[in-house]
């Protein structure tokens, strides 16, 4: 049962970076889209990009793009997210997700699962 | 962007009703159609995908149907434990995007 983990709550002050971290259990990290996914307190789930490991390929919501990066180190099996230029209204809960599995060029889509647990990004001065 | 929209945003439903959400997208997504539920504090789970496909491990109760840009979810018999928020969302075409939510709230 493959398994994501991440890394721990952040505070930020407006204008700096985050970076977050999502560990995945067990040898079929390269296989599987990593994607993000924030929820702003009491809204709903918002996309935010994704990448296929192994082949590097991103993708990102064009509200997002020039302020977020996705990158995933095959060698520990963890992808990361980075948001720059951050913002009050950036404050949320941040989650990986594994989506869509990969074989050769092509990619199977059936919705994410598993999740990582969240991790909450404040933004305050 | 393909737009996701459900209704109700919100119900209130008994043990053993019969609930049904429904999900439209602003332009054909195929079968490239998931729907997810989220509990409190919890990350979302992922309930249907290709629109009736269960995941593993999910109740039988529910299930999903619909083509073009219309969906539906459906549990058959509401349980206690099936309160929270659920999610549709496309995988048609970029950006990936969720429908706004719609609460469940178990009388």
């Amino acid at each position: 049962q493959v398994q994501l983990v991440q890394s721990g709550a952040e505070v930020k002050k407006p204008g700096s970076s985050v970076q977050v971290s999502c560990k995945a259990s067990g040898n079929t990290f390269r296989n599987y889209v990593i994607n993000w996914v924030r929820q702003a307190p009491g809204q709903g789930l918002e996309w935010m990009g994704e990448i296929v490991p192994g082949v590097g390929t991103r993708n990102y919501a064009p509200k997002f793009q020039g302020r977020v990066t996705i990158t995933a180190d095959e060698s520990t099996n963890t992808a990361y997210m980075g948001l720059s230029s951050l913002r009050s209204d950036d404050t949320a809960v941040y989650y990986c997700a594994r989506g869509g599995s990969i074989r050769g060029l092509l990619i199977t889509r059936r919705g994410f699962d598993p999740w990582g647990q969240g991790t909450l990004v404040t933004v305050s001065s | 962007a393909i737009q996701m929209t459900q209704s109700p945003s919100s119900l209130s439903a008994s043990v053993g009703d019969r609930v049904t959400i429904t999900c439209r997208a602003s332009q054909v997504i195929r079968n490239d159609l998931a729907w997810y539920q989220q509990k409190t504090g919890k990350a979302p789970k992922l309930l249907i995908y290709a629109v009736s496909t269960l995941q593993s491990g999910v109740p039988s109760r529910f299930s999903g149907s619909g083509s073009g840009t219309d969906f539906t979810l459906t549990i058959s018999s509401l349980q206690p434990e099936d309160f929270g928020t659920y999610y549709c969302q496309q995988e048609y075409d970029y950006p990936w995007t969720f429908g706004q939510g719609t609460k469940v709230e178990v009388k």
